[in-house]
């Protein structure tokens, strides 16, 4: 089996500060990685994934994540949060026959 | 498209009664997830079918809960009796294949209040 870990599940940051949020996976072969974000009072939707090629994934709103396979490691990054990027944002691994629960991902909190 | 759509957005109902939750999954997507969010518990994953057949219902609370996919649009969530603790916001999800691939497109959640 599979799973993924979240470093921080509370992180609190000012406007204009950068973000990296750690995610970790535990599976030895071949995986595709996702994150996701949930904005409050909303349901979750996909950020950015990865499956292969460049480990440097961008996604929307100025995200981008990176895989860093010696280190089983997914992070997250914005070089600059807004206010509108309070949100939840879940880290998930991907692979053929499971479905995973998405657990209770990390609380992002910028504050103004 | 118009996306993965729930019904009803919002529930409110007194414990013991039947509690119906409703999916609509994308046209062509053949896999669906129901999912419950807690605070305490976060995102977990109730079940999950796949060309209408369900293959992992181990994340089903009890009982009391149960879901069907009569067909490739449709799926139910039913808890029946409800009970307080049962109070969750509940998402359906849907995918091509598992979605290890093309990941998960998500409905809006149905909040369910159980008094």
């Amino acid at each position: 089996a599979q799973s993924v870990s979240q470093h921080n599940h509370h992180v609190i940051l000012s406007e204009a500060a950068s973000l990296e949020l750690g995610c970790n996976y535990s599976y030895g072969g071949t995986v595709n990685l996702f994150w996701y974000v949930q904005y409050p009072g909303q349901h979750l939707q996909l950020l950015l994934k990865y499956f292969s090629g460049d480990p440097l994934v961008k996604g929307i709103k100025g995200f981008e994540a990176e895989f860093i396979k010696s280190k089983f490691s997914f992070n997250l990054r914005k070089p600059s949060v807004q206010w509108s990027d309070t949100a939840e944002y879940f880290c998930w691994s991907g692979n053929s026959g499971y479905a995973l629960n998405f657990g209770k991902g990390t609380s992002l909190l910028v504050t103004p | 498209d118009a996306g993965v759509i729930q019904s009803p957005r919002h529930e409110v109902t007194e414990m013991g009664q039947e509690v119906t939750l409703r999916c609509k999954p994308i046209s062509g997507h053949n896999s669906l997830f129901w999912y419950r969010q807690t605070m305490m518990r976060g995102l977990e994953l109730l079940i999950y079918f796949n060309n209408n057949v369900p293959i992992d219902d181990s994340g089903m609370p009890e009982d009391r809960f149960s879901a069907k996919m009569p067909n490739a649009s449709f799926s139910t969530l039913k808890i029946q009796p409800s009970e307080p603790r049962d109070s969750a916001v509940y998402f359906c999800a849907s995918s091509l294949g598992e979605g290890s691939h093309y990941g998960y497109t998500f409905g809006s959640g149905t909040r369910l209040t159980v008094v």
